[in-house]
């Protein structure tokens, strides 16, 4: 199974920041990566896909990037609505697994 | 537009038994792979199980396989978790999803979750 490891596991940061969270996996994900924004009481949220693709109607604040082991999640500028647990998710092979999140939580 | 309904949760006891339903709407269900993903309580998220469009191909967490049976009746457009000889540790928000682009691939829609609480 591929292992996928987040950090930080919670931050806080200002409105207008720059807000980044990193996924490593234990085995290359050829760059089958998904990110997902999730509110208390909510269903995940799609972001981003492929590593790097925004997913439609998601503000382009939100990027993707990173390749084989190693990717990164940015918000370009934290906006109150930006609160959340963020998780990224592996799909490049049985069984899909996610991180453990990133709570991010506004100052 | 798209929605997903999950139904079917509650309280079971250890042991016993629970079928679990997704109702789909808004897209062509047929077509795309299905897919259960759970959350316990304070935790995160689990992929569950997923099944192809024809229900010829499905894949379970580890934790899951042989208590667990996904599958779907395209005619009603719905997805299913049946799940037997329940564990505490089974407790979640189960949510159906669909996923986008073909086999094991991201989840684009997803349903507001049902509570399966095991306990005695």
């Amino acid at each position: 199974d591929i292992q996928m490891t987040q950090s930080p596991s919670t931050l806080s940061a200002s409105v207008g920041d720059r807000v980044t969270i990193t996924c490593r996996a234990s085995q290359s994900t050829n760059n089958w990566l998904a990110w997902y924004q999730q509110k208390a009481g909510k269903a995940p949220k799609l972001l981003i896909y492929k590593a790097s693709s925004l997913e439609s109607g998601v503000p382009s604040r939100f990027s993707g990037s990173g390749s084989g082991t190693e990717f990164t999640l940015t918000i370009s500028s934290l906006q109150p609505d930006d609160f959340g647990t963020y998780y990224c998710q592996q799909y490049n092979s049985y069984p899909i697994t996610f991180g453990g999140g990133t709570k991010v939580e506004i100052k | 537009e798209v929605q997903l309904v999950e139904s079917g949760g509650g309280l079971v006891q250890p042991g016993g038994s629970l079928r679990l339903s997704c109702a789909a709407s808004g897209f062509t269900f047929s077509s795309d792979w299905m897919t259960w993903v759970r959350q316990a309580p304070g935790k995160g998220l689990e992929w569950v199980a997923n099944i192809k469009q024809d229900g010829s191909e499905k894949y379970y967490v580890d934790s899951v396989k042989g208590r667990f049976t996904i599958s779907r009746d395209n005619a009603k457009n719905s997805l299913y978790l049946q799940m037997d000889s329940l564990r505490v540790e089974d407790t979640a928000v189960y949510y159906c999803a669909r996923e986008a682009g073909g086999s094991g691939n991201r989840n684009d829609y997803w349903g507001q979750g049902t509570l399966v609480t095991v306990s005695s």
